[in-house]
């Protein structure tokens, strides 16, 4: 396609359930990233990939949040036993560069998945 | 700890009026200063992008400048439109790691 698409857009979920957002980045997009924002603040960097590879989660708050890419295209961000905290947009990026360090190529973002958890 | 700040939180300016928006950081050593637009419901876009010998770039209507000894930016808007309305966010890379400041909220009032 022709921007990153994420789906669902909307989650709503009851706490202590789990949930699995996706990511279908820009064909061709070797890194994709993951960013939770919550209201009225900037993203925070979750996790990210370049082509099946999970380089850097090191900011996944816990052990309930678990992301994937298997075949270097298409991700996933699972999140067990969902609580109240977890409500955020979670945002999707995809950039054509192959490494992060000093790109100057600018990520592409989704509209991002608004989770609610009630 | 590596921190973006951006000032004001929040601007309601008149369409056809310029506006500047300040992004201030302690990101060291840094790689590279992006700022986004990012509307309501919306991913954010990007709309300029400036590496450490850069101090001035221009996007249209939108010019970024950039110190990079006082470690400040600015986002400059001239005749805005009701379609600027949203939130601008500044980033600042380090390494591989991005840090967004919180954005700054601006309404373009008709």
């Amino acid at each position: 396609g022709a921007g990153v698409s994420q789906s669902p857009r909307y989650k709503v979920a009851k706490r202590g359930q789990d949930v699995a957002l996706r990511c279908d980045p820009i064909s061709g997009h070797v890194s994709l990233f993951w960013y939770q924002q919550a209201l009225g603040q900037g993203p925070e960097f979750l996790t990210y990939f370049q082509n099946e590879a999970q380089l850097d989660k090191s900011g996944l708050p816990s052990d309930r949040f678990f992301a994937e890419r298997p075949e270097g295209s298409v991700s996933t961000l699972k999140i067990q036993r969902t609580q109240q905290e977890d409500s955020a947009v979670y945002l999707c990026a995809s950039s054509q560069a192959k490494g992060t360090i000093n790109s100057n190529q600018p990520q592409h973002f989704g509209d991002g998945t608004r989770l609610s958890i009630l | 700890k590596n921190q973006v700040e951006q000032s004001p939180q929040s601007l309601i300016i008149l369409e056809g009026k310029n506006c500047t928006l300040q992004c201030n950081y302690t990101v060291s050593p840094f790689s590279n200063l992006r700022w986004y637009k990012q509307d309501t419901g919306r991913g954010p876009v990007s709309l300029t992008i400036m590496t450490f010998s850069e101090n001035t770039k221009s996007n249209g209507r939108y010019t970024a400048t950039l110190d990079a000894d006082t470690k400040q930016s600015s986002l400059h808007i001239t005749a805005s439109q009701l379609s600027d309305s949203a939130s601008y966010i500044c980033v600042v890379r380090r390494y591989s790691t991005l840090t967004f400041g919180k954005g700054t909220m601006l309404l373009v009032s008709p």
